[in-house]
């Protein structure tokens, strides 16, 4: 199946620095999203970005689907932005409703 | 809209019991996506449904098991439970492509 590879694995801050996560993955999607997961567990929707560049607010991610990776920056971070940080990707077979999920890369924003 | 929802939010059990778990999706999407997520193993796919069929299966033992209602509710079922089945379950709806996450159910097995 579809390998999913998140980097890095931790990253620690101070408020108000910039970011870039990075997912790589090792073959065609349908589908690519990135989550951040709150303390309580939910994932919350940050993008579905399958190929090209969004922006929402301090977020911004692109994907390069022809390279097979995506990128999420995060610019003037905040202590609210901590978390994990999930890239997740649907290959472009019959994998109905299936994410392949990274395993995350954990965030820590110091005041 | 409201979001997806499930419970119950959290569950105690112990070996050998099973459990079922609840989730309805948005309104209009008709396609629901279980996972489970674990320290060990990260989040990993349990099943798929749409329109009260499974097309999709992933890679865990027939304890697990899943249907889909006429309104697009989903229950997960798990049998004979084991320790290692604690762990965060989360629901997730889709009208298209893009998969919306319920707040999960939290188990723990005793």
């Amino acid at each position: 199946g579809i390998q999913v590879e998140q980097s890095p694995p931790d990253l620690i801050l101070q408020e108000g620095a910039n970011s870039t996560l990075r997912c790589n993955f090792s073959d065609s999607v349908n589908n690519l999203q990135w989550f951040h997961q709150n303390p309580w567990g939910q994932l919350i929707n940050l993008f579905y970005i399958p190929s090209g560049t969004k922006q929402n607010g301090r977020l911004s991610a692109t994907t390069v689907a022809t390279e097979r990776y995506s990128l999420l920056y995060i610019s003037s971070s905040q202590t609210t932005d901590s978390g994990v940080y999930f890239c997740a990707v649907e290959d472009g077979g019959t994998s109905y409703g299936k994410l392949t999920f990274g395993q995350g890369t954990i965030l820590t924003v110091h005041p | 809209k409201a979001g997806v929802t499930q419970t119950p939010r959290y569950l105690i059990k112990t070996r050998g019991q099973q459990v079922t778990l609840s989730c309805s999706p948005i309104s209009g999407h008709r396609s629901v996506s279980w996972y489970q997520q674990t320290p060990g193993q990260g989040l990993q796919f349990l099943f798929e449904y749409f329109s009260e069929t499974q097309r999709n299966k992933g890679n865990f033992p027939g304890r697990f098991s899943g249907r889909q209602f006429s309104n697009s509710r989903s229950e997960m079922n798990v049998s004979t439970l084991e320790l290692g089945d604690s762990a965060l379950y989360l629901c997730a709806s889709s009208w298209d492509n893009e998969q919306f996450f319920g707040p999960g159910t939290r188990l723990t097995v005793l």
